[in-house]
């Protein structure tokens, strides 16, 4: 089982459309979570981190389920912008804090 | 937000030779870096920790020998690819965070593009 699954996607979506990823981790002991973003060809950069309580920036809304070893990431009314790929990433282990990332689900947002 | 600079950002070179990949943190201080290796259309995966001062940590199934991962200082960490062949053609990413600990965003290099003809 990989540590980090994500939903194989891609999502196909019209503007303005509500978009939900998903993603499951196997280690219990994980103690971080962020979703990432990564565009064609470039290095992936932080969209948010993924709190117990849940969060939310803007038209981005992250949950995460300690018991479920599950966590989400919801865009409200897509933008053409928001098309790349989401990576979930997680964090494990001691000291150097590992970061390991899902396969990413690749969203095309169209006009 | 923290900088981390990755050099060069594309690099092609004939199978045998050996290839260096340089990554700096710029404004922070980083004892630990990390190595990624990307193929297209899938996800980043973990080659190496790389620990200043000290010996890196590599991934099963990543050959310490044939990936030299060298951080010599605070700032730098390098990543060789000795006697490189074509299937070593890939996108080669580090990361670093600019504080010890689990729950800070980790910064990227630019990644570079090796291709190996």
């Amino acid at each position: 089982r990989k540590e980090v699954e994500q939903d194989p996607g891609p999502f196909n979506v019209p503007e303005g459309a509500t978009v939900a990823f998903n993603c499951t981790y196997s280690n219990s002991a994980s103690q971080s979570f962020f979703w990432y973003r990564q565009d064609c060809r470039k290095e992936p950069k932080l969209l948010m981190s993924v709190y117990s309580s849940g969060n939310e920036d803007g038209r981005f809304t992250a949950q995460l389920n300690r018991a479920s070893q599950y966590i989400s990431l919801l865009i409200r009314d897509s933008k053409l912008s928001d098309s790349a790929t989401y990576l979930c990433v997680v964090t494990t282990g001691t000291g150097g804090f590992k970061t390991i990332f899902g396969a990413g689900t690749r969203l095309f947002v169209k006009a | 937000g923290a900088v981390v600079s990755q050099h060069p950002s594309r690099v092609i070179c004939k199978s045998g030779t050996s290839v260096k990949i340089e990554c700096r943190s710029l404004d922070f201080q980083a004892t630990t870096m990390f190595w990624y290796r990307q193929f297209p259309k899938k996800s980043l995966m973990l080659m190496a920790t790389s620990n200043e001062g000290s010996k890196a940590t590599y991934e099963q199934g990543v050959e310490k020998d044939k990936f030299l991962i060298n951080h010599a200082s605070l700032t730098l960490s390098t990543l060789t690819v000795t006697s490189a062949h074509p299937e070593d053609s890939s996108f080669y990413i580090c990361s670093a965070r600019a504080v010890q600990g689990a729950n800070t965003e980790a910064f990227f290099g630019q990644g570079t593009r090796l291709t190996v003809v």
